[in-house]
């Protein structure tokens, strides 16, 4: 069965540095693979995804995530944090369309000024 | 993408009492529709995928009896937590899928039995 680890629970950065969220999968198959993000209170808000397209994808906001599958990983980073990135950040993985998607355990952000 | 929408977005009952919480698909239909549940700091807990005129699959451990999931129409899919207890408080949000393995979610649905 797929799953998701996501590396720290909590992250802090400066306004300005670099955001590194981190994420490894383990599929059977070549997975689909998403960052969403979550507000207070909020439903979920895609990112981006992988989905066996072009290996780096850009999403919005300026985020973006590099799939290796060697390293079974999916790691998130935008060059430049910004206050209004304070969220929590959720990786997901699936198999195929329709199938259901499996929620790692999530990072939560913070920007310090 | 596919426009989702919750309600009630906050609910309060009280203790064996059942709430009823619905799922629409604005502009999209939706032969498949996910429900999750989510723990305060926690990620996000599939609990079943709703299928429009037919039952329900649930996830390992998520009671059926407790949890009732009805798919009547290509755009409406509702979730009864049937007689609530507090340990059924928690913020329930759906999802609707239009391909390529991306989600749609809801506002979210936050309920909390006294």
């Amino acid at each position: 069965a797929q799953s998701v680890t996501q590396l720290g629970s909590h992250v802090s950065v400066s306004e300005g540095a670099l955001v590194l969220l981190r994420c490894n999968y383990s599929s059977s198959v070549p997975p689909y693979l998403f960052w969403y993000v979550q507000y207070p209170n909020q439903g979920l808000q895609l990112l981006l995804k992988y989905t066996s397209a072009a290996t780096l994808v850009k999403g919005i906001n300026g985020f973006e995530a590099e799939f290796k599958k060697s390293e079974t990983s999916f790691h998130l980073t935008k060059p430049s944090a910004h206050m209004s990135d304070a969220a929590e950040y959720f990786c997901a993985v699936s198999l195929y369309s329709y199938d259901k998607v499996i929620f790692g355990p999530g990072t939560s952000l913070s920007v310090i000024p | 993408g596919a426009v989702v929408s919750q309600h009630p977005s906050r609910v309060i009952c009280k203790s064996g009492t059942s709430v009823k919480i619905e799922c629409r698909s604005l502009d999209f239909q939706a032969t498949t529709m996910f429900w999750y549940r989510q723990f305060p700091k926690q990620s996000l807990m599939l609990m079943a995928t709703s299928n429009e005129g037919s039952k329900a699959t649930y996830e390992q451990g998520v009671e059926k009896d407790k949890f009732l999931i009805n798919h009547a129409s290509l755009t409406l899919s509702t979730l009864t937590v049937t007689s609530a207890h507090p340990e059924d408080s928690s913020f329930y949000i759906c999802s609707v899928e239009q391909g390529n393995g991306e989600l749609f979610f809801g506002e979210g649905s936050r309920l909390t039995v006294l």
